[in-house]
């Protein structure tokens, strides 16, 4: 592996239907975030993690729901599928362990298709 | 509220130079990030911005102005590959990350 990997890229899934997001990086970044990028919106982060065993709601939280058991993976779960949420999923991690800029690096998505 | 605003788009040609501006406001401020952004692909990191003034990289070069709460992006010697879009995002007093929706740039040979 090597920076962000996520799974699946892609999924058609029917409304109601349990899903998990699944997201591993190898950097060993403290910090885990997931966006989502809707058309016209700009990315939007749904939660994130600041550390192994922490985690924290961002401006979209509602439906979802993530866990942060080790450094290197974040998963995210729609617990019941709603066709709003029907968009593209970036998982992104950085080091925010010193006082540097700390850009985020992105995976490379999953898109998501709720009918 | 916070907000960050871009162009949705803008044209320019192969060679030339173009200025994609950003304006802000968010509460609190933390540096100003420039990402670009491949049609179907992630966003990847360009330029970072604390302090006004010019940051160059290359081609690139972003600038800031805290008291207006403005930031550009200015492209050199574009080229096709330049086509994409370009995110402005803003790092708030909680440290997290306010995106602006993007500025899609077209470029024409």
């Amino acid at each position: 592996i090597a920076g962000i990997t996520q799974a699946p890229t892609s999924q058609i899934l029917a409304a109601g239907r349990r899903m998990t997001l699944r997201c591993t990086q190898d950097m060993r970044h403290n910090a885990m975030y997931w966006y989502r990028q809707d058309l016209g919106l700009g990315l939007r982060l749904i939660h994130y993690s600041n550390t192994a065993g922490t985690t924290g709601k961002g401006e979209v939280p509602d439906g979802y729901s993530v866990s942060r058991a080790n450094t290197d993976d974040f998963p995210l779960t729609l617990a019941s599928a709603v066709p709003s949420q029907t968009s593209v999923y970036f998982c992104a991690s950085s080091d925010e362990r010193d006082s540097n800029y700390n850009e985020q690096f992105f995976g490379p998505g999953t898109r998501l298709t709720v009918l | 509220g916070q907000n960050i605003d871009q162009p949705t788009e803008m044209t320019a040609t192969e060679g030339a130079i173009v200025q994609i501006n950003c304006t802000y406001q968010t509460s609190g401020f933390n540096g100003l990030f420039w990402y670009q952004q491949h049609a179907g692909e992630a966003p990847t990191f360009l330029s970072y911005n604390v302090l006004d003034g010019l940051e160059e990289k290359g081609r690139f070069s972003s600038f800031l102005s805290r008291s207006k709460g403005y930031s550009y992006l200015l492209l050199k010697e574009l080229q096709m590959k330049d086509s994409a879009s370009y995110l402005c995002a803003v790092r708030d007093s909680n440290y997290q990350l306010i995106w602006g929706a993007g500025t899609k740039l077209i470029i024409k040979p």
